[in-house]
């Protein structure tokens, strides 16, 4: 099993919409949560961290859910800048080593 | 800060060949991560290393690849003979600390024909 999984999409949404995307991660002592965006041919950057009780960013809001184990992020008024690569990444254990592990990403494009 | 500095940028070799790719994290970052990212596998870490030492290799595809780090300013990943499937874009990423925000490097592009 892996240890982030993303839909990978891809979402086609309109400008103005409002998106959503989820993540699910498998290790349940997982501690720190992320979700970077990354443009065609470009490096991943970090967009925003998640955190317990939720966070919000502008247009942008993360949520968690420890339960379930999932986080989500969520786009109002899409713009077309918004259009990329979203990972989620979460921190983990493997080989005794500490890591973020990175999903594969779901590709956003916002249409005109 | 210049952020994290990568060359080359793109790299096309014959298969067969050495491949050494590098990297400059941000000065004061102890963790310094080596990725590789594929449209099939997306972004996989390779090895990271803690102020200098290797901590986890266990990402490393076999043993073609190396990497070292010198110093708190520079490594390197070298494919040693380098094939066809060795074909991806490879990141270096630095941070404060394995659970912060990691910096990436712009990746070098690498086609192995």
């Amino acid at each position: 099993r892996k240890e982030v999984e993303q839909d990978p999409g891809p979402f086609n949404v309109p400008e103005g919409a409002t998106v959503a995307f989820n993540c699910t991660y498998s290790n349940s002592a997982s501690q720190s949560f992320f979700w970077y965006r990354q443009d065609c041919r470009k490096e991943p950057k970090l967009l925003m961290s998640v955190y317990s009780s939720g966070n919000e960013d502008g247009r942008f809001t993360a949520q968690l859910n420890r339960a379930s184990q999932y986080i989500s992020l969520l786009i109002r008024d899409s713009k077309l800048s918004d259009s990329a690569t979203y990972l989620c990444v979460v921190s983990g254990v493997q080989t005794g080593a500490n890591n973020l592990f990175f999903g594969t990403g779901t590709r956003l494009t916002v249409i005109p | 800060d210049a952020g994290v500095i990568q060359s080359p940028r793109h790299e096309v070799t014959e298969m067969g060949q050495e491949v050494t790719l590098r990297c400059k994290p941000i000065s004061g970052h102890d963790y310094l991560f080596w990725y590789r990212q594929t449209m099939m596998r997306g972004l996989e870490l390779l090895i990271y290393f803690n102020n200098n030492v290797p901590i986890d290799d266990s990402g490393m595809p076999e043993d073609r690849f190396s990497a070292k780090m010198p110093n708190a300013s520079f490594s390197t990943l070298k494919i040693q003979p380098s094939e066809p499937r060795d074909s991806a874009v490879y990141f270096c990423a630095s941070s404060q600390s394995p659970y912060n925000e990691q910096f990436f490097g712009p990746g070098t592009r690498l086609t192995v024909l």
